[in-house]
């Protein structure tokens, strides 16, 4: 089983719409989360952190939860411009992995006009 | 100009040959990484590096080897590519305060194909 799973989508969505995407991870001593956001044949760039207070960031909110070991994307009125791969990303607690990203495999979102 | 840049960007060769991939960073960063990415598997870990001196395995770390050269600079080698290689890599950097893991950054990415 994979340390992050994500729902592979595609998310198509109108313009305007809200849209959200979920992630589950395995270990529960994961200390760090992050929304990292991919555009087609890209690189992955980090979109936010993700905390346990929750936090947001203009039209996107993060949440996490720890006793379900679940974290949430949510993304209001949704621009054309938010069409991309979201990559949930978990940290685990030990440094003995250089604190290298465990990713999901990705959610697509295709934000139709 | 870009903090990480990988070179080449693209790569056609064939099975058997040896390959090197190359990352260079402007940002300081003491941490470096090399990740691939697959169609339907996501980014993995090949190997990471603390600093100059350290190199560690990450989950496939088979049919590769890497160098830190320089605090800027972390090469990934094929010794004798085979085609299941064929994906696009990564090079990433990040630094650490007081411990705690930061922000990487990524690379444009190296997209080789084994025929």
């Amino acid at each position: 089983r994979k340390e992050v799973e994500q729902d592979p989508g595609p998310f198509n969505v109108p313009e305007g719409a809200t849209v959200a995407f979920n992630c589950t991870y395995s270990n529960s001593a994961s200390q760090s989360f992050f929304w990292y956001r991919q555009d087609c044949r890209k690189e992955p760039k980090l979109l936010m952190s993700v905390y346990s207070s929750g936090n947001e960031d203009g039209r996107f909110t993060a949440q996490l939860n720890r006793a379900s070991q679940y974290i949430s994307l949510l993304i209001r009125d949704s621009k054309l411009s938010d069409s991309a791969t979201y990559l949930c990303v978990v940290i685990p607690a030990d440094s003995n992995s250089g604190y290298a990203l465990n990713f999901g495999k990705g959610t697509s979102l295709l934000v139709t006009p | 100009d870009a903090d990480v840049t990988q070179t080449p960007r693209n790569r056609i060769t064939k099975t058997g040959k040896r390959i090197m991939l190359e990352c260079s960073q402007t940002k300081g960063h003491d941490r470096m990484y090399w990740y691939r990415q697959d169609p339907g598997l996501g980014l993995r870990l090949i190997y990471y590096s603390f600093d100059v001196k350290d190199i560690n395995k990450g989950e496939i770390s088979d049919g590769y080897s890497v160098s830190r050269q320089a605090q800027a600079k972390f090469s990934l080698s094929l010794e004798s590519a085979i085609p299941n290689q064929t994906a696009l890599y990564f090079c990433a950097t990040s630094d650490t305060i007081s411990g705690a893991p930061n922000e990487q950054f990524f690379g444009p990415g190296t997209r080789l194909t084994v025929l």
